[in-house]
């Protein structure tokens, strides 16, 4: 199994600034990896797909990156709206995701 | 507009069957694959089984396989998952999503709202 792991478990940031989420593959997957926000009480939202590509509606603040073993997730400037739980994914082997990066408003 | 619908979930004892159903509307069905995922209380997501988009391929992740059977009626726009021999584990809300190729991956795009399964005694 590809294990994903991802740091921080908790983002906590005030609105306007930059944050960094990363996503560790314990296997290469490629660019084949996704990312996913969910908002509490929702189901998740695809934001990212094959590393680096913005799904359709998804702002242009999202940005990802990364390929092989080592993924990160940009968001350039925090909103209120931006408060969510992020997941990475990977399609190279089946599907796995990642243990998710809690992002709050400090 | 896309419509995924599961139901089908509720209260069960360890040991004991269940199975969900979720009702697709607002795209083709037979022409996408589709997927399970759960997320177990407070946790984080978990992919469970998918399958083709004319039945004939299938998959399982290793918690679930041999207990779990992914299954769909293209004339009726409906995705199931039979589970058996349910385990406390097993307890979580359960996703139905369709999958996309919008690049040169499969990804989880359309998601229900989930329908929550408890496994206790």
């Amino acid at each position: 199994e590809n294990v994903l792991t991802q740091s921080p478990a908790t983002l906590s940031l005030s609105a306007g600034e930059r944050a960094t989420l990363s996503c560790r593959a314990s296997q290469s997957v490629g660019t084949s990896l996704a990312w996913y926000q969910q908002k509490p009480g929702q189901a998740p939202r695809l934001l990212i797909y094959d590393a680096s590509n913005r799904a359709t509606g998804i702002p242009a603040r999202f940005t990802g990156g990364g390929s092989g073993t080592d993924f990160t997730l940009t968001i350039s400037s925090l909103e209120a709206e931006d408060v969510a739980v992020y997941f990475c994914q990977q399609r190279n082997n089946l599907w796995t995701f990642g243990q998710g990066t809690k992002v709050e408003l400090k | 507009e896309v419509q995924l619908l599961e139901s089908g979930g509720g209260l069960v004892q360890p040991g004991e069957p269940l199975r969900l159903s979720c009702a697709a509307s607002g795209f083709t069905f037979s022409s996408y694959a589709m997927s399970w995922v759960r997320q177990a209380p407070g946790k984080g997501l978990e992919w469970v089984s998918s399958i083709g988009g004319y039945g004939s391929d299938t998959y399982y992740a290793e918690s679930v396989k041999g207990r779990v059977t992914i299954s769909r009626d293209n004339s009726k726009n409906m995705l199931y998952l039979q589970m058996n021999r349910l385990r406390a584990e097993d307890t979580g809300v359960y996703y139905c999503a369709n999958l996309i190729t919008p690049g040169h991956s499969m990804y989880f795009h359309h998601w229900g709202q989930g329908t929550l399964v408890s496994v206790s005694s």
